[in-house]
């Protein structure tokens, strides 16, 4: 398996614009998570899925940012409009919930925000 | 809210020794570990977990003592080589029901 992959690896983007980050995860997995990284507040937790489904939102700083699932291989998250304070490193990760917890990890997309 | 926090925020290791990374979890009713390690321009990756009805568990180099009186957990690498520098993270959750909580990470560098 490929594992989990994310795109792009890297954004520069201006103030102002739309920016959206892509998911796939591993084949098999029914849960997605969103994580976002910076120096400053370490890994945070902005949504996850179960079966496609959002169970938790509450970490999602603003109503400018969304995520949706579509199907079971595809997960988005937009940031509309976007802001100099969104740049981070944004992480997706999956896993088999009910047979573990581990969750495996993307390599992240690094959104510069100018 | 309850949260999972480090001790140290970074630590430096001669190669060759052991190396010990603390984490103090404020949750009693968190009963899942994970350690996780991240590498530079990589997301985490999982290293080992424990559950607490264990109070060690063993892999490949690596050790987790989990102290539950206390509320602390700990990883243990022996011998340390150069390619374990990283960050490491804990990560806690309550019977797999919680999404996975983590601490703020601490930086182990490793000296040739």
């Amino acid at each position: 398996d490929a594992g989990v992959i994310q795109s792009p690896r890297h954004e520069v983007t201006e103030m102002g614009q739309e920016v959206t980050l892509r998911c796939k995860p591993i084949s098999g997995h029914n849960s997605l998570f969103w994580y976002r990284q910076t120096m400053m507040r370490g890994l945070e937790l902005l949504i996850y899925f179960n079966n496609n489904v959002p169970i938790d939102d509450s970490g999602m700083p603003e109503d400018r940012f969304s995520a949706k699932m579509p199907n079971a291989s595809f997960s988005t998250l937009k940031i509309q409009p976007s802001e100099p304070r969104d740049s981070a490193v944004y992480f997706c990760a999956s896993s088999l919930r009910g047979r573990s917890l581990e969750q495996y990890f993307g390599p992240g997309t690094r959104l510069t925000v100018t | 809210g309850e949260s999972v926090g480090l001790h140290l925020p970074t630590l430096s290791v001669q190669e060759g020794d052991n190396s010990i990374i603390n984490c103090a979890y404020s949750n009693s009713a968190s009963d899942y570990f994970i350690w996780y390690k991240q590498e530079s321009g990589k997301g985490p990756q999982f290293i080992i977990d424990i559950r607490s009805n264990m109070d060690k568990r063993q892999g490949q180099r690596v050790t987790v003592l989990l102290n539950k009186t206390v509320k602390h957990l700990s990883l243990q690498i022996a011998a340390t080589q150069p390619g374990d520098s990283a960050v490491y993270f804990c990560a806690e959750t309550s019977s797999g029901n919680t999404p996975l909580v983590f601490g703020k990470g601490t930086r182990l560098s490793v000296i040739a």
